[in-house]
């Protein structure tokens, strides 16, 4: 089946403790980003990627790192989390034109304490 | 540079219609159509092109103004399926990202 798979779906953490969380996609998609999600203001991008090696600052990047070492694995890494990082994260991939449907992976809801 | 919604929330009883606006200040390449059930993931509904040229499924249909940057969604004789937040997502300048309105929450009651 195709897929959009992250781990953890759920995750509490303290301030400052490193964390990553996975993405990962079984579809050949060049194209994958991460959002996070906070009421009212909607899907906001974080970093995307355009290939393996290829990675780049969306609107929201402080205290985010990706990185695309595989065409299927897109990891976000919080290197010290604070609580304004509690949110919803989603990652998704697509084709690399324009025309292309994104697909969404189930979200991991984190809360930093 | 994120898309413009309206309104920010509509409620329907079980066959009306309704009508989502998104705009641009820039102008569109493509416009993107996502419908999110609450604790779920976006889920693609459709894609406008420039030149008219709409790709997407479901009995639901949208209009893309390519002179007035904007896109409108109609969703007719909504059903309770039918409820969610909807977004709409626009390609940036260069075309390397999706960026996505503030959304617009749906609720069909019966």
């Amino acid at each position: 089946e195709a897929q959009v798979t992250q781990n953890p779906r759920y995750l509490i953490t303290v301030t400052g403790k490193k964390l990553t969380v996975t993405c990962s996609q079984n579809m050949n998609h060049e194209y994958m980003s991460w959002y996070r999600q906070d009421p009212g203001l909607g899907l906001r991008q974080i970093y995307y990627s355009m290939n393996v090696e290829v990675t780049d600052k969306g609107d929201v990047p402080e205290g985010y790192k990706v990185s695309r070492k595989e065409k299927r694995n897109f990891p976000l890494i919080l290197e010290s989390p604070s609580p304004n990082q509690t949110s919803l994260y989603f990652c998704a991939s697509s084709l690399i034109n324009r025309e292309s449907t994104q697909y969404f992976g189930p979200g991991t809801r984190l809360t930093v304490l | 540079q994120q898309p413009v919604q309206s309104p920010q929330a509509v409620i329907l009883r079980e066959g009306e219609d309704a009508v989502i606006n998104c705009s641009s200040s820039k102008a569109l390449y493509s416009v993107h159509w996502y419908r999110q059930k609450h604790g779920e993931a976006p889920v693609f509904l459709m894609i406008l092109l420039k030149g008219g040229e709409q790709k997407g499924h479901e009995k639901i249909s949208a209009s893309f103004n390519e002179k007035k940057q904007q896109s409108s969604l109609y969703l007719t004789a909504s059903q309770l399926s039918y409820s969610g937040t909807y977004f709409c997502g626009t390609d940036n300048q260069a075309g390397t990202a999706l960026i996505f309105g503030k959304g617009t929450t749906l609720s069909v009651s019966s």
